[in-house]
Formats: C-alpha cells, structure tokens, sequence
C-alpha cells in the first residue's frame, strides 16, 4: 500500500529557531493534513491542505501542498518550548472518499529554552 | 467543547479477554474511525464506518470488530485479545467536505494485554 515517510524522525533545536519538516510519498495524494499529538493526548489538527500548490498558514505555521502532490512540508517559525510534541503528516490517497488516510511516522521536535 | 470521547482511557486484559471500547462524537460528523498507533509508527486504520449503518475493514482490522450503533457512537471490540494488541487506541470522526476529510481525533485509550 501507499506509504509516507516522514523526515526528519526527530529534531532539537533552540527556542526562536525555525524548524521545517516534510513528508514524502512515491503516490499521489489528493488532500494533506498536519497534526500534533502532546504527551498522553490524540492528535490535534493544525493545518489541512486541499490542492496542489496551497500554501496555508495557522499563526507561526505554515504548510505547502507539493506540486507533484506527492509531497507536502511543515514551517514552524520562531519556535518556543510549547512547540515540543510529534508532528504527524497525513496524505488521502484519490478515489477512497478520503476515508483511508495514511499517516507518516512522525518528526518529535524537542526545543531548548 | 467535548468533540471525540472515547472510554476507558486505560485497561489492562489477559491474553483471551474481550472487552468494547466506547466513541462518541458530538459534532454531527457522518464518519467515524478506529486506527491504533505503536512506538515508533503513524496511525494505523482497524475499520471505519463512512456514515451510519456501514462499516469497512482499513489496513489492520484482524482481531477487531466494530458496531456503528448510531450516528453519535462507534465502538471497537476485541473478542479474544493478544498481546500483539498492546496499543494506544484513537477513535475519530470527520465530515466530509468538498476538498476531503478534516479529521478529529479523541483522546486515546491505552489498552495492555498480558
């Protein structure tokens, strides 16, 4: 089956860095979604990506569909200690109502303040 | 603000035991899911169920059932658990739009077996 990998698979930084991570597959995808899971919690929806090219920011984040929609990455900017938690991608594959949606295996983003 | 509950937050079984996890939504969402997340993996899909009344295996659906007993609640049931079914367990829902499927996530229910 359609496969994401997700790089990097972990990331330490210092408080006010900006961190990029993306998400790549050999398939296309027709709708990309970010997602952060903390400690002990479900993964919360940060930014969901529809076309090809978009480019979506919420607050410091920004996210961009890839062109070849095979693609798609994450932008934290200047990032502070509550930014630490995985970070998930997930891509819908065409033609499965959007129901069978495949994760990545997450970037864990440490920041030092 | 409740969105995706899902109960018992943690079990623990013996190997054989069965047990139902429990899901309800409150945001009027058509579709609902089950997916299970190991260390080290994304989320992985057991069944969902794309509006009430239907219900389809996804990617790891061996050893589960799954009952959409209305459009609010979709529970997940071990008959016999096995370790290989340590896990942490996501319930979820979405309303689908034009563009796809925004999905929400519960809080996880922690699920040992010895």
């Amino acid at each position: 089956g359609q496969q994401l990998n997700q790089s990097p698979q972990s990331m330490f930084i210092q408080e006010g860095e900006d961190v990029s991570m993306n998400c790549t597959s050999s398939s296309i995808f027709n709708t990309w979604l970010w997602y952060k899971q903390d400690p002990g919690e479900g993964p919360v929806l940060l930014i969901a990506l529809y076309k090809a090219g978009e480019l979506t920011s919420n607050g410091r984040l920004t996210a961009q569909f890839g062109i070849t929609r095979k693609d798609s990455f994450l932008n934290i900017s200047a990032s502070i200690p509550s930014d630490v938690g995985i970070y998930f991608c997930a891509g819908q594959p065409p033609n499965t109502g959007g129901f069978k949606t495949i994760f990545g295996a997450g970037t864990r983003l440490f920041v030092k303040a | 603000n409740a969105g995706v509950t899902q109960t018992p937050k943690f079990q623990v079984l013996k190997t054989g035991q069965s047990m139902t996890l429990q899901c309800a939504q409150d945001m009027n969402h058509n579709s609902m899911y089950w997916y299970r997340q190991d260390p080290g993996m994304g989320l992985r899909l057991i069944y969902y169920s794309a509006s009430e009344g239907t219900t389809d295996k996804g990617e790891v659906p061996n050893g589960y059932n799954v009952s959409r007993l209305n459009k609010r609640e979709f529970s997940l049931r071990l008959e016999s658990a096995a370790p290989s079914q340590t896990s942490v367990y996501f319930c979820a829902s979405s309303a689908s739009n034009r563009a796809g499927n925004t999905i929400y996530f519960g809080e996880g229910s922690w699920l040992t077996v010895v």
